[in-house]
């Protein structure tokens, strides 16, 4: 069974410390992505990665970073984490193209309480 | 703000009815997109509709697509306790960029 696996399901880190999101998927998948989710915002998109090496800002880069080495693995990492950025992150990937049949596969996501 | 936009926000119904949550958008699209949440978990695909289509049907799930109204409908049909979750609605624009943008939701919860 494919699948997006993310390394933690809950987290609590402190004010000012640097977390790492992992995200890894088994689908051979080109695009790679990090959604947050909050209540009443939806999911917003923090950043892609349409190859490895490559990353592009999404609708609300700020207060993060991404890293993407090898083709399976995405990493989401917050410099110095901030009680606003306490939510429910989501990773997603989906393969390469517009054929109109590439949808997302989504993890089971991470919630991160930042204290 | 969000390229989708879901309504209602909330919708309670009785087991066997039907449930139906509307999705509008802003600009021209390639292809659009329901997905389903159960609380706490990741979202999980249930249909795609493209452009040049105007209905889908997947089991119990009918969606239809209107792109002069740039809106969308989904429609669940004699709906279970198991349906009870969120829904949202994504879209594809006419880039190639491979981004979805999402929607606020819907939250379903049917009574048993």
């Amino acid at each position: 069974d494919v699948k997006v696996t993310q390394s933690s399901r809950y987290l609590v880190k402190r004010t000012g410390e640097k977390v790492f999101l992992e995200c890894v998927q088994d689908m051979d998948h080109e695009n790679m992505f990090w959604y947050r989710q909050d209540p009443g915002l939806g999911l917003r998109l923090i950043y892609f990665s349409y190859d490895v090496k490559m990353k592009e800002k999404g609708d609300i880069p700020e207060g993060y970073s991404v890293s993407r080495e090898k083709k399976e693995r995405f990493s989401l990492i917050l410099e110095s984490a901030s009680t606003n950025q306490t939510s429910m992150y989501l990773c997603a990937s989906r393969p390469r193209g517009t054929s109109g049949a590439n949808v997302l596969t989504f993890g089971a996501g991470s919630r991160l309480t930042v204290l | 703000s969000q390229q989708g936009e879901e309504d209602p926000q909330a919708l309670s119904i009785q087991e066997g009815e039907n449930a139906t949550m509307n999705c509008s958008y802003k600009t021209s699209i390639n292809n659009l997109q329901w997905y389903r949440q159960n609380s706490g978990r990741g979202l999980v695909h249930l249909i795609l509709i493209r452009s040049n289509e105007r209905e889908k049907h997947s089991g119990r799930l009918r969606v239809t697509l209107d792109t002069s109204k740039k809106s969308s409908s989904l429609l669940i049909t004699a709906s279970r306790a198991a349906d009870t979750a969120s829904y949202f609605c994504a879209t594809d624009l006419n880039t190639n960029a491979g981004k979805s943008t999402f929607g606020d939701g819907t939250t379903l919860t049917v009574k048993p």
